[in-house]
Order: C-alpha cells, then sequence, then structure tokens
C-alpha cells in the first residue's frame, strides 16, 4: 500500500534544540495531520491542516501545509525530554483515506 | 469523556485460533478504522466503517473481518490466527461530514497481539 516519505527516520538531539522533519508525496492531499506516539501507547493528534500553505502552532510545535499540497513540514523549538517518541504524519484524500508516513524516531539527549 | 476504548491490551495466541479485538468510542463518531502497526512502520488499514451497518475492506483485510451492528461498537475478527498477524492494532474513529473540516482521526490505546 501506498505510504508517504517521512524524514528523518530517527534523530539525536540535543535538548534545547530546534528540529524539523517532513513528509512528502508524489499525490496530493486534502488535510495533513501530525500526530505523536508514546510507547505502549496510541498515536496522539498534535496538529490538523486544512489549507494548503496553512502555517498553524501548537505550543513549541509548528506545522506547514506545502504550497504544492504534496508535503507537510513539522518544527520542534527548544526540545526537552518529553518531546521523545515517534512523530506521524498523514495526508487525507477523500472523505475516508488516511495515508500514514513511516515515522520519525525522536530522541533526545539530556 | 474516554474517547476510544480497546481491549484487550495484549494477547498471545496459538496458531489456527480466533479472537475478537473489541473497540468502543462515545464521541459519536460516524467513521471507525481498524489499523495495524507493524514494527517500524507506519499505520496500515484492515477495515473500515462509515456507519452502522456499513462496511469496507482497507488496504490489508485478509484475514480479518469487521462489524458495525452500533455507532458506538467496530469490532474486529480474526479467524484462524496466523503468525503474520502479529501486531499492533489500533481502532480509530473520527466524525466526517459534509464540510471541508472534519474531525481527525482518534485512537485507542491498541492492543498487542502475539501469534505463536
Amino acid at each position: 500500500g501506498q505510504q508517504l516519505n517521512q524524514s528523518p527516520q530517527s534523530m539525536f538531539i540535543q535538548e534545547g534544540e530546534d528540529v524539523s522533519m517532513n513528509c512528502t508525496s508524489s499525490s496530493i492531499f486534502n488535510t495533513w495531520l501530525w500526530y505523536k506516539q508514546d510507547p505502549g501507547e496510541g498515536p496522539v493528534l498534535l496538529i490538523a491542516l486544512y489549507k494548503a500553505g496553512e502555517l498553524t502552532s501548537n505550543g513549541r510545535l509548528t506545522a506547514q501545509f506545502g504550497i504544492t499540497r504534496k508535503d507537510s513540514f513539522l518544527n520542534i523549538s527548544a526540545s526537552i525530554p518529553s518531546d521523545v517518541g515517534i512523530y506521524f504524519c498523514a495526508g487525507q484524500r477523500g472523505t475516508y483515506k488516511y495515508i500514514f508516513g513511516t515515522g520519525t524516531r525522536l530522541k533526545v539527549l539530556a | 469523556n474516554a474517547g476510544v476504548t480497546q481491549t484487550p491490551k495484549f494477547r498471545i495466541l496459538k496458531i489456527g485460533q480466533s479472537m475478537t479485538l473489541q473497540c468502543a468510542q462515545d464521541m459519536n463518531h460516524n467513521y471507525m478504522y481498524w489499523y495495524r502497526q507493524d514494527p517500524g512502520m507506519g499505520l496500515k488499514l484492515i477495515y473500515y466503517s462509515v456507519g452502522a451497518g456499513i462496511t469496507d475492506k482497507g488496504e490489508v483485510p485478509n484475514g480479518y473481518n469487521v462489524s458495525r451492528s452500533t455507532t458506538e461498537d467496530f469490532p474486529l475478527r480474526l479467524e484462524l490466527a496466523a503468525p503474520s498477524q502479529t501486531s499492533v492494532y489500533f481502532c480509530a474513529s473520527s466524525y466526517t461530514g459534509a464540510g471541508p473540516y472534519n474531525s481527525p482521526l482518534h485512537f485507542g490505546n491498541g492492543t498487542r497481539l502475539t501469534v505463536t
């Protein structure tokens, strides 16, 4: 099945650093979603984007819906230890079809 | 508000056994979904439902069955379990209406299934 190209696959960063990750696709999406998954739990929604070019923030997180509608970006500013986890992007096409990225595993060095 | 509740949290099955994974949501969402997550991978859609009495196949439906007799419940049935079905299973729900701003997916905490 189709999946989004999400990068980087994993990253180690120092506490306090900024983080950037992105998702790209060859297809156009109507909605982009960013989720965080902690160990042993289900994905939790961080940010939802509904319009091309939209820039939305949630605390230290900022996400953007790419102008071409084929990509999206998530930035985390001033990372802290609790940012550890797996970040997933998801693109929505149509009323039910969500395509998920393979995840970015974030590990923070204190 | 409990959101999406999945049971059990863990299960070990022998090859050929069957079981039902339970999922319930209390948000009055019309759409419900079952995904599986294999190690290091994203989520793959098994089945989905757009409302009570209506279900349809996703990307990887083989070996599974679902039913949706009520808006709240969406159980996933595994018949003749196989090692390839070892995975983490997530149920999700969303509200999808006529407008552009449908609610995003809300996930349960998953069922970790091992088939040996």
